[in-house]
């Protein structure tokens, strides 16, 4: 079946522009979540989605950046006057059911002018 | 969550078994330890998990020790293929599809497997 996608595949902005991140999880999966991964780090938590509802967005480095999921499906993922240092690559996982496995998708890949 | 120690990089020859050693010492008795790997430019991909019991699926083994403080993921045959960031992660799982959210990702350990 489909796997979690991420739309744009990469994303080149300038400086203080507003991007918005887009993430098509598994269907029927009822949890998202956004992570962040800088040039060789290992992924690092946003925020997470149980539904339509954030449950946990402790990751969240700042207030320009904000993340939504109104329907419980798609989710979106705002970064508002970026700046260089949000150059990254983000991934989006789903997971639901019993196997709470966390399944990611290919990521978008930031870079900020 | 508790924190994972792993050794940056290790070599494998292709048709060997690659055993790669992870260290939570603080892991506490509800979490769970589980291992994903990043293949270059790709999302990580989920490869098995374990509470106390040895797990074994389709792509590797998983051996914890009795005191639960270290771990070891086996790839009984690896392939060039297997050349990838392992990551051995702690958290806790609930039952019955409760989801406890984030995985706490560290450096990982970088499998290169050779011809």
């Amino acid at each position: 079946g489909a796997g979690v996608s991420q739309t744009p595949s990469n994303k080149v902005t300038e400086k203080g522009k507003y991007v918005e991140l887009r993430c098509d999880p598994i269907s029927g999966h009822t949890a998202l979540y956004w992570y962040r991964q800088s040039l060789g780090q290992g992924p690092e938590f946003l925020i997470y989605f149980q539904g339509t509802g954030a449950a946990d967005d402790s990751g969240l480095p700042n207030d320009r950046f904000f993340a939504v999921r109104p329907e419980g499906s798609v989710s979106t993922l705002k970064i508002q006057r970026t700046e260089r240092g949000d150059s990254a690559v983000y991934l989006c996982a789903s997971s639901g059911g019993t196997a709470e496995t966390q399944y990611f998708g290919p990521g978008t890949r930031l870079l900020v002018l | 969550d508790a924190k994972t120690t792993q050794p940056t990089s290790m070599d494998c020859a292709e048709g060997r078994a690659a055993n790669l050693p992870c260290n939570h010492s603080t892991i506490s008795g509800n979490e769970y330890v589980y291992w994903y790997r990043q293949i270059h430019s790709q999302g990580p991909q989920y490869i098995i998990h374990g509470l106390k019991n040895n797990e074994t699926n389709e792509m590797a083994s998983l051996i914890i020790t009795e005191d639960r403080k270290s771990s070891t993921l086996i790839l009984p045959h690896a392939t060039l293929r297997d050349t990838a960031v392992y990551y051995c992660i702690v958290s806790p799982r609930g039952a019955g599809g409760t989801s406890y959210g984030k995985l706490t990702f560290g450096q990982g350990t970088i499998l290169t497997v050779h011809p």
